[in-house]
């Protein structure tokens, strides 16, 4: 298993700002994925983040909206822009194991949009 | 259709009693299967992974997968308060992208 921290763990922001969610991993990995769950919901994948290409970002989701940076096998950083209340929810790193598909996930980071 | 159906609860039980968790699916390309436990305010984490149809034993835990019907299950024996959570399951196939249901919540009371 990977050990993945994730920063900040909570936060309270407000109506139009911005907010960078950090992920670290304990060893090198391919990809690293980052999800959404929102109150009562289920986890939804945003993007997929690759080392050295643009992340993939799922149906429903903008590079606008929600940029991804991963500078190495390591880190990321999902940033939910422009905030509104809408965005309020669970955001969550996670990596996985390529020969199982087994997916490992961060502590998460709790957004509260006012 | 959802991909995955799971109902949400919660599931309320006593202790001691023996749980049963279950998921329908509806893209028969899925090929693993995995149920994932998530306490309140934490990550969620991998409880159980299948590969084939049939059971799988862990401790307690038992989980069982009919691809005929596309119908998943986490039985629970003996469980225990420590076992509240939401359990969520998991379905993948051939790509890297795993699909979790909405979860459901179990409270064991004492």
């Amino acid at each position: 298993s990977a050990v993945i921290s994730q920063k900040p763990s909570r936060d309270i922001c407000q109506r139009g700002t911005s907010l960078t969610i950090q992920c670290q991993v304990d060893s090198q990995v391919t990809m690293m994925f980052w999800y959404r769950q929102q109150p009562g919901q289920s986890l939804t994948l945003i993007a997929t983040a690759n080392q050295g290409s643009e992340a993939t970002y799922e149906s429903g989701f903008v590079i606008d909206k929600f940029p991804i940076s991963r500078p190495n096998l390591t880190f990321s950083t999902l940033t939910v822009s422009n905030m509104s209340p809408e965005d309020s929810s669970i955001y969550l790193c996670s990596v996985n194991r390529r020969d199982t598909g087994e997916l490992f996930f961060g502590e998460g980071s709790r957004l509260t949009v006012l | 259709q959802k991909e995955v159906e799971q109902d949400p609860g919660p599931l309320s039980v006593p202790e001691g009693a023996i749980v049963s968790l279950n998921c329908t699916y509806s893209n028969s390309a899925f090929q693993y299967f995995m149920w994932y436990r998530q306490y309140s305010r934490k990550g969620p984490e991998l409880l159980m992974y299948t590969y084939s149809s049939g059971n799988k034993e862990d401790g307690r835990f038992t989980a069982q997968v009919d691809k005929s019907s596309k119908y998943i299950s986490l039985f629970i024996r003996d469980s225990q308060p420590s076992d509240s959570a939401t359990y969520l399951c998991a379905p993948g196939g051939n790509t890297d992208k795993l699909i979790f249901g909405t979860g459901t919540r179990l409270q064991v009371f004492p």
